[in-house]
């Protein structure tokens, strides 16, 4: 059963650099069938989806966030990573890692959604 | 950008029927799904393209989507209903969550 788990530090100070990695077990991130992405939920607040990446490459972002998001995979390793810059407190939230499932009906009907998420990992951004 | 809209809150009595609607600009011609999210937990998938029930899912979720309005529905509400519920759609390479909807079992 695929699982997915979220790592990196709970502090984050101002104006620095956010970075998580999400390490998927039972399943192989270099597949043709999968999307994977990280998703944030600031506290008492709703989802906010912040970006996703495929195995060929291919990143698509928030456009509230993109100038600041970077999304890469580690095949390797099996992992992908989220790296959030010059964070302010705003940024403080539950960040999922999560696996997407993206495909087309007849060319031109769009799904995306999501069948596998992590537990969440909290970061703080405070001084 | 593209907004979906759900009601902050919605209060059901057991054994009821639960609607949650989300709205969007011709929500109807894109594909809609929701989300359950129970307090201290992550989300789980519940329907997926409009109406489709992922195995394990109770058979009293179901979902539809037309014109410009997604709606979950749950019937015969159980008191382990009671989550918050996020729609969420995919829309020119974006994807977009609705606000949540608090549904409460009294």
């Amino acid at each position: 059963q695929l699982q997915l788990q979220e790592s990196g530090p709970g502090l984050v100070k101002p104006s620095e650099t956010l970075s998580l990695t999400c390490t998927v077990s039972g399943g192989s991130i270099n597949s043709s069938s999968y999307y994977w992405g990280w998703i944030r939920q600031p506290p008492g607040k709703g989802l906010e989806w912040i970006g996703t990446i495929f195995y060929s490459g291919t990143i698509y972002c928030n456009p509230s966030l993109k100038s600041r998001v970077t999304i890469s995979l580690d095949t390797s390793e099996n992992q992908f990573s989220l790296k959030l810059s010059s964070v302010t407190a705003a940024d403080t939230a539950l960040y999922y890692c999560a696996r997407a499932i993206v495909g087309t009906t007849g060319g031109y009907y769009y799904y995306y959604y999501i069948d596998v998420w992590g537990k969440g990992t909290t970061v703080t951004v405070s001084s | 950008s593209y907004e979906l809209t759900q009601s902050s809150s919605v209060s059901v009595s057991p054994g009821q029927t639960a609607s949650i609607t989300c709205s969007g600009d011709k929500l109807g011609d894109k594909y809609a799904c929701w989300y359950q999210q129970r307090p201290g937990q992550s989300p789980v998938l519940v329907i997926y393209q409009d109406n489709k029930r992922p195995s394990g899912i109770p058979e009293r979720f179901s979902g539809s989507n037309s014109g410009n309005t997604a709606t979950l529905t749950i019937s015969g509400t159980q008191a382990m209903d009671e989550a918050d519920y996020y729609c969420q759609a995919w829309d020119t390479s974006m994807v977009v969550f609705g606000g949540g909807t608090k549904l409460t079992v009294l």
